[in-house]
């Protein structure tokens, strides 16, 4: 069935440096690929999404750059800063599978001060 | 725009009593909701997608007389877990779906059964 490995499942940086979370899917007719950053005992937020006919798109601090013919896409924060702690979800949208989001894993991001 | 709420955000029901939870979009109408179920420090499981006006889609291993879902209305999906077990004891999760396709999760609703 459809699958999204994400890694790694836990990361830890310094206040002020860059963090990188990959994922990898399974079917390559897949079209839409969000972030969710879930803090403790809260709902996950919607932070950035991409679709397929884009490479890579920027908000602010976060970017996402999608990798159709590797079947991977990454979420990349740049000077990362406390508050990014949060359990970080990547998901996919499978074309077989009508509008349903496969979920990552989860990696969980601890920012250092 | 864009929010989701959900009620309750905990209950505690003792074993073999059944369980009403309701998610609503408040802001934007949804044709499609979804529930999950997140176990501590797992990802989300997708149990069901619920369609307004029609019969919900459950996924393999979830049973949908256990788990019954309404969606009455543009803005309302009910889960309610019958005859609940000690197991059935998670954070039960929904989403609603805007109109680009994107989801927008509600707070959850955390149950315990005794």
């Amino acid at each position: 069935g459809e699958n999204v490995e994400q890694h790694p499942s836990t990361l830890s940086v310094q206040e002020g440096d860059s963090a990188v979370i990959k994922c990898t899917y399974s079917d390559s007719a897949s079209n839409y690929f969000p972030w969710y950053k879930q803090e403790l005992g809260k709902r996950p937020q919607l932070i950035i999404d991409i679709r397929s006919n884009v490479g890579e798109k920027k908000d602010q601090r976060i970017a996402v750059t999608l990798n159709k013919t590797a079947k991977h896409f990454s979420l990349h924060i740049t000077e990362t800063q406390p508050e990014d702690s949060a359990v970080y979800f990547c998901a996919a949208r499978f074309n077989n599978a009508g509008n349903m989001l496969t979920f990552g894993g989860g990696t969980r991001l601890m920012v250092k001060p | 725009g864009a929010v989701v709420s959900q009620h309750p955000s905990w209950v505690i029901c003792k074993s073999g009593t059944s369980v009403k939870i309701e998610c609503r979009s408040l802001d934007f109408q949804a044709t499609t909701m979804f529930w999950y179920r997140q176990f501590p420090k797992q990802s989300l499981m997708l149990m069901a997608t619920s369609n307004e006006g029609s019969k919900a889609t459950y996924e393999q291993g979830v049973e949908k007389d256990k788990f019954l879902i309404n969606h009455a209305s543009l803005t309302l999906s009910t889960l309610t877990v019958t005859s609940a077990h000690p197991e059935d004891s998670s954070f039960y999760i929904c989403s609603a779906e805007g109109q680009g396709a994107e989801q927008y999760f509600g707070p959850g609703t955390r149950l315990t059964v005794t």
